[in-house]
C-alpha cells in the first residue's frame, strides 16, 4: 500500500538543526511531489514547502526561506527536510505529504494541487 | 498574497444535523481548493479536491461546492466520527508554487 514512513522524534537545542526523513513506498517516488507541513500543539496546519523528487526542484514558504532545505535520495525513495537555526517556536509535529499536481484543462501553467497521502508525523522539540 | 479565512472557527451540532463550513479567499481562485479532515490526535486526511471532487473512500455525506472566492464544505448528516477540525487549502500556481491552509474549523457534537 502507498505509505510515507517518517523518522523518529527529535529533541534539539536552540540554534541547532534538525533533519527529518520520509521514506515512500507503494508508488513511484519520482512521480509525485513531497510536501512538508508542520503543526504546533493546538494550532493549525502550516505549509513549509514542496520538493519534486524527479527534478529536485523545490518551493518554500516565504516564512522558511533561508532556513529550510528539502532534498531527496531517489535510490532509497526518501525525502528529507532540514530546518536550521532552531528556536522554541519550531517545536511542532512535522508531516510529510504526497502532493498531487494536475494541470487545469486548457492551461499548462495552472494546477490543482492537493496532498493525498500523509506520514504519521515526527515530533521535533526545541528546548535548552 | 491570497489569504484564506474560514467560518465559523468552531461549531457544535447534533448527530444527524446538516453542517456547513465556509472558506473564503481574498481573491478569486477558481476551484483550486481542497478540504482536509483532522481528527483529534490523528493525521490530516484529504476529503475533497478541485472544490467539489470527493476523494476515493470518503463517505458521500461530505460534499464541497463553490468557485471564485467562496467555498463550502457540507456534512449532510453529522456523525460522531466526524468530530474533527476541517481545513481548506489553496494552491498558487505562480512559480515557485505555494500552498496555503485556512485556519481551520473545529466541529463537535452537541
Amino acid at each position: 500500500q502507498v505509505q510515507l514512513v517518517q523518522s523518529g522524534a527529535e529533541v534539539k537545542k536552540p540554534g541547532a538543526s534538525v533533519k527529518v526523513s520520509c521514506k515512500a513506498s507503494g508508488y513511484t517516488f519520482t512521480s509525485y511531489d513531497i510536501n512538508w507541513v508542520r503543526q504546533a500543539t493546538g494550532q493549525g496546519l502550516e505549509w513549509m514547502g514542496w520538493m519534486n523528487p524527479n527534478s529536485g526542484n523545490t518551493g518554500y514558504a516565504q516564512k522558511f526561506q533561508g532556513r529550510v532545505t528539502m532534498t531527496r535520495n531517489t535510490s532509497i525513495s526518501t525525502a528529507y527536510m532540514e530546518l536550521s537555526s532552531l528556536r522554541s517556536e519550531d517545536t511542532a509535529v512535522y508531516y510529510c505529504a504526497r502532493g498531487v499536481r494536475i494541470a487545469a484543462a486548457g492551461t499548462a501553467t495552472t494546477y490543482y494541487y492537493y496532498m493525498d497521502v500523509w506520514g504519521k508525523g515526527t515530533t521535533v522539540t526545541v528546548s535548552s | 498574497d491570497i489569504q484564506m479565512t474560514q467560518s465559523p472557527s468552531s461549531l457544535s451540532a447534533s448527530v444527524g444535523d446538516r453542517v456547513t463550513i465556509t472558506c473564503r479567499a481574498s481573491q478569486g481562485i477558481s476551484n483550486y481548493l481542497a478540504w482536509y479532515q483532522q481528527k483529534p490526535g490523528k493525521v490530516p486526511k484529504l476529503l475533497i479536491y478541485a472544490a467539489s471532487t470527493l476523494q476515493s473512500g470518503v463517505p458521500s455525506r461530505f460534499s464541497g461546492s463553490g468557485s471564485g472566492t467562496d467555498f463550502t464544505l457540507t456534512i449532510s448528516s453529522l456523525q460522531p466520527e466526524d468530530v474533527a477540525t476541517y481545513y481548506c487549502q489553496k494552491y498558487n500556481s505562480a512559480p515557485p508554487g505555494r500552498v496555503t491552509f485556512g485556519p481551520g474549523t473545529k466541529v463537535d457534537i452537541k
